[in-house]
């Protein structure tokens, strides 16, 4: 399994919801990362893991909260949200932090109303 | 503080063409530089990988170059397909512990 599964594809939310993103790979993977991508933007890092533990947090508002279950799981859990926050949210996975290649999922395209 | 510049931001060309896609960066000093492709609205696929050892790397029909010494990387890809439409995102490490630093991408049309 090469890769890194992102559920759900599509997701509405009102700004008093509480929703969460998941992300899932089995490559053995031990660095886990959680992007931001606006329209016609390049993604912006938010949240690094490394070996379930929380690394970098890039100054991230307190409504996104990262949690790390295990080695393949990461969840991003949400909460009054505004509508700016709306985006394509992506997780990717690397061997480890630190000079490996990235591996990305398809993203969660999250639409806050 | 790095930076990394993509030019041109967007590229129009006829399928068959070999076509070359830039990527520049202020600080030569990077551990390694990673193409990805991104299709509308879907995560980013990885392409190539370049340590900053290594001058070059291929992988079917695209051929990544890199030269540190002046800031710079080359994605050139062979005999464009209409598939190849999509936007081309070069992002550079600056060293083992830093985070990707993203250019602003190329995105290419590749008309039949």
């Amino acid at each position: 399994d090469t890769e890194v599964t992102q559920t759900p594809k599509h997701l509405v939310m009102g700004m008093t919801n509480k929703k969460s993103l998941k992300c899932e790979q089995h490559m053995g993977h031990r660095a886990m990362y959680w992007y931001k991508q606006k329209a016609k933007k390049p993604p912006e890092l938010m949240f690094v893991y490394s070996y379930e533990k929380l690394s970098i947090n890039e100054s991230v508002p307190s409504r996104f909260s990262p949690e790390c279950p295990n080695s393949s799981l990461l969840n991003l859990h949400l909460h009054a949200l505004q509508p700016e926050d709306s985006a394509l949210y992506l997780c990717a996975s690397s061997r480890a932090w630190g000079g490996y290649g990235y591996t990305f999922g398809s993203g969660t395209r999250l639409t806050v109303v | 503080k790095q930076e990394v510049t993509q030019i041109p931001a967007a590229l129009s060309v006829p399928e068959g063409e070999n076509l070359v896609l830039n990527c520049s960066f202020t600080d030569s000093a990077i551990y390694n530089l990673q193409w990805f492709r991104q299709d509308p609205g879907k995560g980013l696929t990885s392409l190539l990988l370049i340590q900053s050892s290594q001058r070059e790397q291929t992988s079917g029909r695209l051929n990544a170059s890199l030269d540190k010494s002046s800031g710079r990387s080359t994605l050139y890809i062979a005999a464009s397909q209409p598939g190849d439409s999509a936007t081309y995102l070069c992002a550079v490490r600056p060293n083992p512990g830093g985070k990707l630093i993203f250019g602003q991408g190329t995105e290419l049309s590749v008309k039949p």
